[in-house]
């Protein structure tokens, strides 16, 4: 079965500072890749996306993720954040022609003014 | 049309209560899902439908029931919970198969007094 494991719980940097939020997955097969983020009292919204092709991938507000097969990653970056991208990250693995998605336990990120 | 509706926002109700929470899409998605997302935690997987057939239960207590009437709706039928299963309920849906990528609605927050 697959999983997920996001390895910052908490991480606090000051507006304009480069973003960088751990993903591993485990999973022996084809997988499909997300990034979710959820701002203070509202839904999941989809970041990015990885099916195939390109491994970087680029998101809604200035965010991109690398895919690294080999080291089975899938690593969310913003060169500058912004005060209003404090929210909670969660990364989610899909196996091939499976229906479960599966979420790692998340990443709050607060930005400092 | 690429959102997924959740009613109602909000429900409290009682140890002895019986209550429906429900969804709708109109995306022409084939899968459907609830998640359990209690604070400051991932959304936990609990059941998916899919081509309206109940494809995957996450052992969820039999206190939970869901239903599909058709492709474009989901029940989840609650019925003595108790305190502890206060939480955020997360519908989602995504089409089947290879590009499985989850819309999620807004949620309905649950507590159970």
């Amino acid at each position: 079965a697959q999983s997920v494991s996001q390895h910052n719980h908490h991480v606090i940097l000051s507006e304009a500072a480069s973003l960088e939020l751990g993903c591993n997955y485990s999973y022996g097969g084809t997988v499909n890749l997300f990034w979710y983020v959820q701002y203070p009292g509202q839904h999941l919204q989809l970041l990015l996306k990885y099916f195939s092709g390109d491994p970087l991938v680029k998101g809604i507000k200035g965010f991109e993720a690398e895919f690294i097969k080999s080291k089975f990653s899938f690593n969310l970056r913003k060169p500058s954040v912004q005060w209003s991208d404090t929210a909670e990250y969660f990364c989610a693995v899909n196996a091939r022609r499976d229906d479960k998605i599966i979420f790692g336990k998340g990443t709050r990120l607060h930005i400092l003014p | 049309d690429t959102e997924v509706t959740q009613t109602p926002k909000h429900l409290v109700m009682g140890m002895t209560n019986k209550k429906s929470l429900k969804c709708e899409q109109h995306m022409g998605h084939r899968a459907m899902y609830w998640y359990k997302q209690k604070a400051k935690k991932p959304p936990e997987l609990m059941f998916v439908y899919s081509y309206e057939k109940l494809s995957i239960n996450e052992s969820v207590p039999s206190r939970f029931s869901p239903e599909c009437p058709n492709s474009s709706l989901l029940n989840l039928h609650l019925h003595a919970l108790q305190p502890e299963d206060s939480a955020l309920y997360l519908c989602a849906s995504s089409h089947s198969g290879d590009l499985t990528e989850a819309f999620f609605g807004q949620g309905t927050r649950l507590t159970v007094v």
